[in-house]
Formats: C-alpha cells, sequence, structure tokens
C-alpha cells in the first residue's frame, strides 16, 4: 500500500463549479499535509498546507484535514480553465525527518 | 534569486553508462530531496537529505546512489543506467515542514535511457 492514495482522474469539472480532490494517507504519524499544484512539462508548485484538523481557507481554495480519518481534501471554488493541472498531495512522513511523500496525484480538468 | 537549480535539462544515456545529476540551491535550507516522476505515478522519493551530512534512503533508492557534497549541493548518481530508469527527475529543497515551510523544485532533468 502506497503512504499517500489520490485518484488518478481526470476529474472534469465546469467552469465556476466546485472542484473536490481527495487524498488518504497511511502513516497516522504524520503532522504535516501538503497540496501542490503541477502544470504539465512544469515543476510543481505548492498551493496549500495544513498542519491542524478542519478546514483552512486561501482565495479560491479550502483544504480539510480529518487525522482521524487519515483523509486530507483540496476544495477549488469557482473553478477555472487555468486550474486545469495535475494536483499532488504530499505528506511528512514520521519515517524520518522533514521526509515528503507524494501521492500520484489527480488530473483536473475545468471546460469551459 | 535562482532557487534550485539542477543540470543537465536533458540527458540521453546507453544501458550500461553512467552520470551524475547535479543540483544547487541558493535558499540557505538544511533539507534537500530527489524524486522522480513517470507517468502516472506521481513523484517517487529516491533519496533526501535531511540535513548537510545525512542521506536516507527513500521509496525508490535501488540503483542510485547520492552525495550531500555541502548545504548547497545535492547529486545524484546512476552507476549503470537501465530503460527503467528513464524518467523525469526533480531535486527539491525545503527548511523544517514543523516551522510552515515548503518545498522548491527545480527544473527537472528529462532522461531517456536507450
Amino acid at each position: 500500500q502506497k503512504e499517500v492514495e489520490q485518484n488518478s482522474g481526470p476529474l472534469s469539472v465546469p467552469e465556476g463549479a466546485i472542484a473536490s480532490l481527495n487524498c488518504t494517507y497511511s502513516d497516522r504519524g504524520s503532522q504535516s499535509f501538503f497540496w501542490y499544484r503541477q502544470y504539465s512539462g512544469k515543476s510543481p508548485e505548492l498551493i496549500m498546507f495544513i498542519y491542524s484538523n478542519g478546514d483552512k481557507e486561501d482565495g479560491r481554495f479550502t483544504a480539510q484535514l480529518n487525522k482521524a480519518s487519515q483523509y486530507v481534501s483540496l476544495l477549488i471554488r469557482d473553478s477555472q480553465p487555468s486550474d486545469s493541472a495535475t494536483y499532488l498531495c504530499a505528506v511528512e512522513s514520521s519515517g524520518g525527518y522533514n521526509k515528503l511523500i507524494f501521492g500520484a496525484g489527480t488530473r483536473l480538468a475545468v471546460h469551459p | 534569486n535562482a532557487g534550485v537549480t539542477q543540470t543537465p535539462k536533458f540527458q540521453v544515456l546507453k544501458t550500461g553508462q553512467s552520470m551524475t545529476l547535479q543540483c544547487a540551491q541558493d535558499m540557505n535550507h538544511n533539507s534537500m530531496y530527489w524524486y522522480r516522476q513517470d507517468p502516472g505515478m506521481g513523484l517517487r522519493l529516491i533519496y533526501y537529505s535531511a540535513s548537510e551530512g545525512t542521506t536516507d534512503k527513500g521509496e525508490v533508492p535501488n540503483g542510485y546512489n547520492v552525495s550531500r557534497l555541502n548545504k548547497r549541493e545535492f547529486s545524484l548518481r546512476l552507476e549503470s543506467a537501465a530503460p527503467s530508469q528513464t524518467s523525469v527527475y526533480f531535486c527539491a529543497s525545503s527548511d523544517s515542514f514543523g516551522g510552515g515551510a515548503e518545498a522548491f523544485f527545480g527544473q527537472g532533468t528529462r532522461l531517456t535511457v536507450v
């Protein structure tokens, strides 16, 4: 079992809709959780990080963390075609200091 | 502000050849990473260095070696390249995640082994 699991998609949503991206992780000791966005042919870039249970909002993005269920999600409100990319969930593994493990990513397509 | 710089950007190797991928960061980060990315597989951790002087295996270390040359530089070596090592390789660096840091990535090295 991979440490970090994501649905590979593609997830297709119409412009203006809410896109919901999900991630589960196996390491109960993980404390830090990240969402990265990667455009085709480019490097990943950080969108949000979350450490505490509950919701964290930043503009159109909301990260949600439930440590009891080992579940992290990212909501994108008012989705735009420019949001079309692969979204990577990353978890700081308790198996090593600053050890960062990524999921396989979910490809999001926002169509006009 | 260069951030994380990887060289080369592209490389074609023959099976059995060796090569070293170079990575340097100018952000004074303690931790550095090497990932490979294959279609549908996301980023898989090869090796990482939590701090200068330490290196640890990640998820897929077989066939690779690393050297943390100093705080700025972290190299990845393929001793005898195999077609299965055809991939895009990313170097990254970060400060402590517990302090709210993020990982910054280089532009990637596209490696083809024929």
